[in-house]
C-alpha cells in the first residue's frame, strides 16, 4: 500500500528554523517525484515546489524559490521541506504528494503538517 | 505563470442534481488539466488527469473535458459525499498551478 507518512504538527516563534518529513512506503520511493502544496487557513491550495529522490533534481515555484528548501534522502524514502528563518505568513498546513511524471498530477497525498508560526 | 480561473466561487446543489464546474487557464495548456476534490480537514484527492481521465476508484458520475484553455468537471448527480471543494490543477509548465476553488455546498 502507498503511503505518504508526515510528521507531526509544529509551533515555532520567528525567526526560528524548521524540517518537517514526509516518508514514502509501498513503492519505489527513487521512481517518483515527491511535491510540496501549502495551504494557508482558509485558503486554496498552492504548489511549492518538488523534487525527484533519484537523483535530487530540484523545481521550485518563483514564490517560493529562496524562501524554502526541498531536499530528499533515498536511504530513508523521506522528503524535506525547511525553512531557515520562519514568518508568522508560513503559518499554514503544508501537504507532501507524490508524481510518476514531473508533469503528472499527484495521485498520492500526505496527511499534512500543519505549522503554526506566533510570537 | 499560468493563472487558473474557476467559476463559480460557490454554489449550491441538492443531492441528485447535475453540477458542472469551469477551469479557464490564461494560456493553452493542451490537456494538461487535473481535478481534485477536498474536503474539510482531508488532503486533497485527485479525481481526473489529462482533462478527461477518471483516476482509478473515482465513481463514475464525475467527468472532464476540454482541452487549451477552457475545461469543465461535471457531476452528473450529485451525492451527500460529493459536497466538498473542487480544484483544478495545471501540468503543462512550472509551476503547476492550481485554481481557486469552488465550495460545493448543500442547498
Amino acid at each position: 500500500e502507498v503511503q505518504l507518512v508526515q510528521s507531526g504538527a509544529e509551533v515555532k516563534k520567528p525567526g526560528e528554523s524548521l524540517k518537517i518529513s514526509c516518508k514514502g512506503s509501498g513503492y519505489s520511493f527513487t521512481s517518483y517525484w515527491i511535491g510540496w502544496v501549502r495551504q494557508m487557513p482558509g485558503k486554496g491550495l498552492e504548489w511549492m515546489g518538488i523534487i525527484y529522490p533519484g537523483d535530487s533534481d530540484t523545481r521550485y515555484s518563483p514564490s517560493f524559490q529562496g524562501q524554502v528548501t526541498i531536499s530528499a534522502d533515498k536511504s530513508i524514502s523521506t522528503a524535506y521541506l525547511q525553512w531557515s528563518s520562519l514568518k508568522a505568513s508560513d503559518t499554514a498546513m503544508y501537504y507532501c504528494a507524490r508524481t510518476y511524471s514531473s508533469n503528472e498530477p499527484f495521485d498520492y497525498w500526505g496527511q499534512g503538517t500543519l505549522v503554526t508560526v506566533s510570537s | 505563470d499560468i493563472q487558473l480561473t474557476q467559476s463559480p466561487s460557490f454554489l449550491s446543489a441538492s443531492v441528485g442534481d447535475r453540477v458542472t464546474i469551469t477551469c479557464r487557464a490564461s494560456q493553452g495548456i493542451s490537456s494538461y488539466l487535473a481535478w481534485y476534490q477536498q474536503k474539510p480537514g482531508k488532503a486533497p484527492k485527485l479525481l481526473i488527469y489529462a482533462a478527461s481521465t477518471l483516476q482509478s476508484g473515482v465513481p463514475s458520475r464525475f467527468s472532464g473535458s476540454g482541452s487549451g484553455t477552457e475545461f469543465t468537471l461535471t457531476i452528473s448527480s450529485l451525492q451527500p459525499e460529493d459536497f466538498a471543494t473542487y480544484y483544478c490543477q495545471q501540468l503543462n509548465s512550472y509551476p503547476f498551478t492550481f485554481g481557486p476553488g469552488t465550495k460545493v455546498d448543500i442547498k
